[in-house]
C-alpha cells in the first residue's frame, strides 16, 4: 500500500477482554515498530521487528502484551486481559531497515484503544 | 536506559521569527537523528534527518548536530502559524535498530 495502515482505527473494549491490533507496513519495509503514545507525550517504544524476527521487546509493559510478524509483513499486537491503564493510542511505524538513511520511519494513523 | 530529552514547552514565537527547538540524548554511540512533526490528533511525520556533525538545511528548516555534546537542534526560519505543532526528536541506536523518541516540544507560532 501507499502508507502504513492500522486497524481498527478505534477500539473500545471491556476490561478483561483480549484485543488484537493490526499493522500493515509499507511494502518492502524491513523494519516494523510498535509504539504507544499517551496524550501530550512522545511515542513510547514497545517492540520492533526486522523481517519476521522480533529484535527487541524490552518496551512491552508486561507479559499481557505480545506481538508477532509471522511472514515479515503484517504485524499484530495483542493485549490480553486488558486493563484501563492500557487505554492509549497505539502507533505502528515501518522503515526500509538497517542503519543510517534507511532508518527513517513512517507512521500509521494509529489505533485508539479505550478500555472501559 | 537510552533517553532523549526535550523541553515540553510550549514554545511561543511570533510569525516570521526563528523557532529554536533543542534535544539532548544519552546514548553516546547513537548515529542517526531525526525530527518529526506531529499536528494535534495526527501521526508523526518525518521532516528532517541528520547523521553527521554540523548543519543540514532543507528550505526553512535547519538541523544541527553536535555529537560531542550529545545535542541536536532544529531551527525553523520565518515561522508560520502552520508550523504550530509538536516537534519530536528521535534517535536511532548504533546498530540501526531502535528508534527512541523524546517527549516532544509544542511550538506555537502566533500571527
Amino acid at each position: 500500500g501507499a502508507g502504513v495502515s492500522q486497524s481498527p482505527r478505534y477500539k473500545v473494549t471491556k476490561r478483561g477482554q483480549d484485543v488484537a491490533l493490526r499493522c500493515d507496513p509499507i511494502s518492502g519495509h524491513v523494519s516494523l515498530y510498535w509504539y504507544r503514545q499517551a496524550l501530550g507525550q512522545g511515542p513510547e517504544f514497545l517492540t520492533y521487528f526486522n523481517y519476521e524476527a522480533q529484535q527487541d521487546k524490552s518496551g512491552l509493559p508486561n507479559d499481557r502484551f505480545s506481538a508477532e510478524r509471522p511472514e515479515g509483513s503484517i504485524s499484530t499486537l495483542t493485549i490480553q486481559r486488558t486493563e484501563q491503564r492500557d487505554s492509549a493510542m497505539y502507533r505502528c511505524a515501518s522503515s526500509l531497515g538497517a542503519a543510517g538513511a534507511e532508518g527513517e520511519a513512517f507512521f500509521g494513523q494509529g489505533t485508539r484503544l479505550t478500555v472501559v | 536506559q537510552k533517553e532523549v530529552e526535550q523541553n515540553s514547552g510550549p514554545l511561543s514565537v511570533p510569525e516570521g521569527a526563528i523557532a529554536s527547538l533543542n534535544c539532548t540524548y544519552s546514548d553516546r554511540v547513537s548515529q542517526s537523528f531525526f525530527w518529526y512533526r506531529q499536528y494535534s490528533g495526527k501521526s508523526p511525520e518525518l521532516i528532517m534527518s541528520i547523521y553527521s556533525n554540523g548543519d543540514k538545511e532543507d528550505g526553512r528548516f535547519t538541523a544541527q548536530l553536535n555529537k560531542a555534546s550529545q545535542y541536536v537542534s532544529l531551527l525553523i526560519r520565518d515561522s508560520q502559524p502552520s508550523d504550530s505543532a509538536t516537534y519530536l526528536c528521535a534517535v536511532e541506536d548504533n546498530a540501526g535498530n531502535m528508534l527512541t523518541f523524546g517527549g516532544g516540544t509544542r511550538l506555537m507560532v502566533k500571527p
